[in-house]
């Protein structure tokens, strides 16, 4: 049974800062891992999507990367703003015909000004 | 335009009752999805539907059905509703989910049921 995990539960970072959000999982046999943003009373927006063939994904300021021999994800927000507070999913697609998405319990991000 | 969109946003019932909360995709995709959260903000897959199969959860208590009208809509009825049915329930929709590649999962804005 897939099982996502990311660490840590919560960070709090000063603006201007780099930081990585980790996500593991525990079953490698994966179809794409997906970083959502989740804001306070709001749904889920899709920041990146990488495949299972791909290593890593970029947009913008933020960028991604799946190791699946080792059950790692990455997150990299790079210069972080206070726009950038929100809570942060990964989500890992497992394997049947419909593609069910397995989520972490999330780290929830606050950048102070 | 609002790619996947649910109704109604907020939802408060008493136990006992029967309620649907309705979703609609305008993306063209084949595969819809119903996910919960609960108090602890933890999100699980509770459906997944195209026009060819659904697959339940099999947590998912059968007092919770889906319902298709046409590809872009996908209802949850739930009857007699619990105390511990409270949480924000997630649509999603994707393109269909192919052997070697899968498409990313847009959600919709989440309709929050309380039950008293």
């Amino acid at each position: 049974k897939q099982e996502v995990t990311q660490i840590p539960a919560a960070l709090s970072v000063p603006e201007g800062e780099n930081l990585v959000l980790n996500c593991s999982f525990t079953d490698s046999a994966i179809y794409n891992l997906q970083w959502f943003r989740q804001d306070p009373g709001k749904g889920l927006t899709s920041l990146l999507l990488i495949q299972s063939s791909q290593r890593e994904q970029t947009s913008g300021r933020l960028n991604a990367s799946l190791d699946k021999s080792s059950g790692r994800s990455t997150l990299y927000i790079a210069a972080s703003q206070p726009g950038d507070s929100a809570t942060y999913l990964c989500a890992a697609t497992v394997g049947g015909s419909q593609g069910n998405l397995i989520f972490g319990k999330g780290t929830k991000l606050s950048v102070k000004p | 335009d609002t790619a996947v969109s649910q109704t109604p946003k907020y939802l408060v019932t008493q136990m006992g009752n029967d309620k649907s909360i309705k979703c609609e995709q305008n993306l063209g995709h084949d595969t819809m999805y119903w996910y919960k959260q609960d108090s602890k903000k933890f999100l699980k897959i509770m459906f997944s539907y195209n026009n060819k199969e659904l697959i339940i959860n099999e947590t998912v208590p059968n007092r919770f059905s889906p319902k298709s009208p046409d590809k872009a809509h996908l209802n949850l009825h739930i009857n007699s509703l619990e105390l511990g049915d409270s949480a924000v329930y997630f649509c999603a929709s994707s393109q269909a989910f192919g052997t070697s590649i899968s498409y990313e999962q847009y959600f919709g804005p989440g309709t929050r049921l309380t039950v008293t």
